[in-house]
């Protein structure tokens, strides 16, 4: 358990669905991000919210939504998806002062059909 | 271009024996370094965190060393278990151009343990 959870653990979804992942931290921290594990790519980052508002977006598709609707609570809604972004989203969270730990959630598997 | 290298891409090893893994990033003004480690199919977890200016952590059997003006960190694991087996990823935080929350991430080094 680290702190950070993420539900759902494994989804499949078709290319016209809209999904929605969903995390949560009980850290107390104020900064959270989502980030997008790939076979092909390193880890990279996707969003980063702080304080409730976004202030990153890594030139990610519109497809991809975030919503931060409380310092503890962060989504990744999923809108018109292509098989190339199956991969494992990764949720994450850290106080926003700079030089501190960055904890990272189990991860949604998504497979785009 | 910041970019982090880790190598070797793979290793497998008996247990009992000492491990170095390496990892090397291309701009020397970087924030803080941290290593994790990933098993099949889960997140990241958190092993150590090197802030700049220092020069090694160390928890248990785990020791990472910077040096940054070289641009490498290794993690150092002593007395290798299977328990051990598992991916580590090295992440660093760049001073220059870099948002909060945004490590750039090597490959990863996966890393086998056998009995």
């Amino acid at each position: 358990e680290t702190g950070v959870t993420q539900t759902p653990r494994h989804l499949v979804m078709g290319m016209t669905n809209k999904k929605s992942l969903k995390c949560e931290q009980h850290l107390g921290h104020n900064a959270m991000y989502w980030y997008k594990q790939s076979a092909k790519k390193p880890l990279e980052l996707m969003f980063v919210y702080s304080l409730e508002e976004r202030v990153e977006n890594n030139s990610v598709p519109s497809r991809f939504s975030p919503e931060c609707p409380n310092s503890s609570h962060l989504f990744l809604h999923l809108h018109t998806l292509q098989p190339e972004d199956s991969a494992l989203y990764l949720c994450a969270s850290s106080h926003r002062e700079a030089g501190n730990t960055i904890y990272f959630g189990e991860g949604s598997w998504l497979t785009v059909v | 271009k910041q970019e982090v290298t880790q190598i070797p891409a793979a290793l497998s090893v008996p247990e009992g024996e000492n491990l170095v893994l390496n990892c090397s990033f291309t701009d020397s003004a970087i924030y803080n370094l941290q290593w994790f480690r990933q098993d099949p199919g889960k997140g990241l977890t958190s092993l150590l965190l090197i802030q700049s200016s220092q020069r090694e952590q160390t928890s248990g059997r785990l020791n990472a060393s910077l040096d940054k003006s070289s641009g490498r960190s290794t993690l150092y694991i002593a007395a290798s278990q299977p328990g051990d087996s598992a991916t580590y990823l090295c992440a660093v935080k760049f001073d220059r151009g870099s948002t909060l929350g945004r490590l750039y991430f090597g490959r990863g080094t996966q890393l086998t343990v056998w009995p």
